[in-house]
């Protein structure tokens, strides 16, 4: 299975949006509403930030959200802060009932 | 709250089989609601899934780690684990356990991670 594409970088003011988007195909993410979005900060675990597409948990701020299109997921940081620099992976199931990753995305607030 | 540690060797020689056990607190491994799964991320890399298990012992596995990896359940103790064959420098990762729901919820929820290096 390949890996989901997301852009290497993307960078954004304090105070700004930024999207990141989560490519893949009708067996993944086209075909489930069980995309997930986590954040990693260096040296720690990633952190659930999004799940099913568009659900918060309990915690996290509501300056996340999540959308998908056809075979894109993305996920959205409004009101861009300095803690939000982290690395951001999203994930899906697949149609072969197994996960599949993003490639990850460097968050670079400027 | 639910609280996932896992636990075992983080030196592994090449050829020889890598053994993780991922200790459940705050929830029951045997809730129907769940799947519990094993997460890799080579150092400076991205993540890789790695398998998932459900409490019955029904188990999926990534391709291409499929004919090395065996992931079992043991309700008694709360536990889960992962085996991994054969293992090679490239197999060198930190290692996390995860929770995931099953009909809803559809995502990880992480152990803090242990770092394996495999060296001779």
């Amino acid at each position: 299975q390949s890996a989901l594409t997301q852009p290497a970088s993307v960078s954004g003011s304090p105070g700004q949006s930024i999207t990141i988007s989560c490519t893949g195909t009708s067996s993944d993410v086209g075909g489930y509403n069980y995309v997930s979005w986590y954040q990693q900060h260096p040296g720690k675990a990633p952190k659930l930030m999004i799940y099913d597409v568009s659900n918060r948990p309990s915690g996290v701020s509501n300056r996340f959200s999540g959308s998908k299109s056809g075979n894109t997921a993305s996920l959205t940081i409004s009101g861009l802060q300095a803690e939000d620099e982290a690395d951001y992976y999203c994930s899906s199931y697949t149609s072969s009932s197994t996960h599949v990753f993003g490639t990850g995305t460097k968050v670079t607030v400027l | 709250q639910l609280q996932l540690q896992e636990s075992g060797p983080g030196l592994v020689k090449p050829s020889e089989t890598l053994s993780l056990t991922c200790t459940v607190s705050g929830g029951s491994i045997s809730s129907s609601s769940y799947y519990w799964g094993w997460i890799r991320q080579p150092p400076g890399k991205g993540l890789e899934w790695i398998g998932s298990i459900y409490y019955s012992g029904s188990t999926y596995y990534n391709p291409s780690l499929k004919s090395r990896v065996t992931i079992s359940v043991d309700t008694s103790k709360n536990q889960f684990s992962l085996k991994l064959s054969s293992v090679t420098a490239a197999d060198t990762a930190v290692y996390y356990c995860a929770r995931r729901g099953a009909r809803m919820a559809v995502a990880w929820v992480w152990g803090q991670g242990t770092l394996v290096t495999v060296s001779s």
